[in-house]
């Protein structure tokens, strides 16, 4: 079974604290994900990557970074908190097409 | 810009019924059309991928349909079981896009016993 495990399930911190969430798979995908999902909202795309090293841009960037410096590992980077980055962050990986999610961060702002 | 609606955003059916979710897209160049579950506080879970150059998929008591020149997919959940109950998601890959889904904002669905 593939496994993509996040490093918090919840996350209390507060505002203009830099902010690192870590997301790893076993299964050798080529493609990591981050998304943040919000009420009324639904899942967007912040960044991804197709490869180590490698980063796009996805639909809402802003205030965010991340880093990929092993194949199985992404991580996303909240660069000074800010209360309106609450949410629930996702992290997804893919061989080629389908994602597999892992459980999820709750991150609280405060 | 791909846009992804789904329709109802929350459903409530007895135990035992057949259900149908839908999803529809704006710009029919996809490349798959993907049907995920998510329970509370969960993570998703990949229940159905179609590829654009087929008519549906099959796995256990469900049945994704997609007609791409529509824009429709369908999700049909035979024989509905309180286990069911989670809010399901579609999400569109455009053609060319690398890997970027357009998810739509779920439908909640609750299978009462």
């Amino acid at each position: 079974d593939v496994k993509v495990t996040q490093s918090s399930r919840y996350l209390v911190k507060r505002t203009g604290e830099k902010v690192f969430l870590e997301c790893v798979q076993d299964m050798d995908h080529e493609n990591m994900f981050w998304y943040r999902q919000d009420p009324g909202l639904g899942l967007r795309l912040i960044y991804f990557s197709y490869d180590v090293k490698m980063k796009e841009k996805g639909d809402i960037p802003e205030g965010y970074s991340v880093s990929r410096e092993k194949k199985e590992r992404f991580s996303l980077i909240l660069e000074s908190a800010s209360t309106n980055q609450t949410s629930m962050y996702l992290c997804a990986s893919s061989p080629r097409r389908e994602q597999y999610f892992g459980p999820g961060t709750r991150l609280t702002v405060t | 810009k791909q846009e992804v609606t789904q329709i109802p955003a929350a459903l409530s059916v007895p135990e035992g019924e057949n259900l149908v979710l839908n999803c529809s897209f704006t710009d029919s160049a996809i490349y798959n059309l993907q049907w995920f579950r998510q329970d509370p506080g969960k993570g998703l879970t990949s229940l159905l991928l179609i590829q654009s150059s087929q008519r549906e998929q099959t796995s256990g008591r469900l049945n994704a349909s997609l007609d791409k020149s529509s824009g429709r997919s369908t999700l049909y959940i035979a024989a509905s079981q309180p286990g069911d109950s989670a809010t399901y998601l579609c999400a569109a890959e455009e053609g060319g896009s690398n890997y970027k889904l357009t998810f739509g904002k779920g439908t909640l669905l609750t299978v009462n016993p």
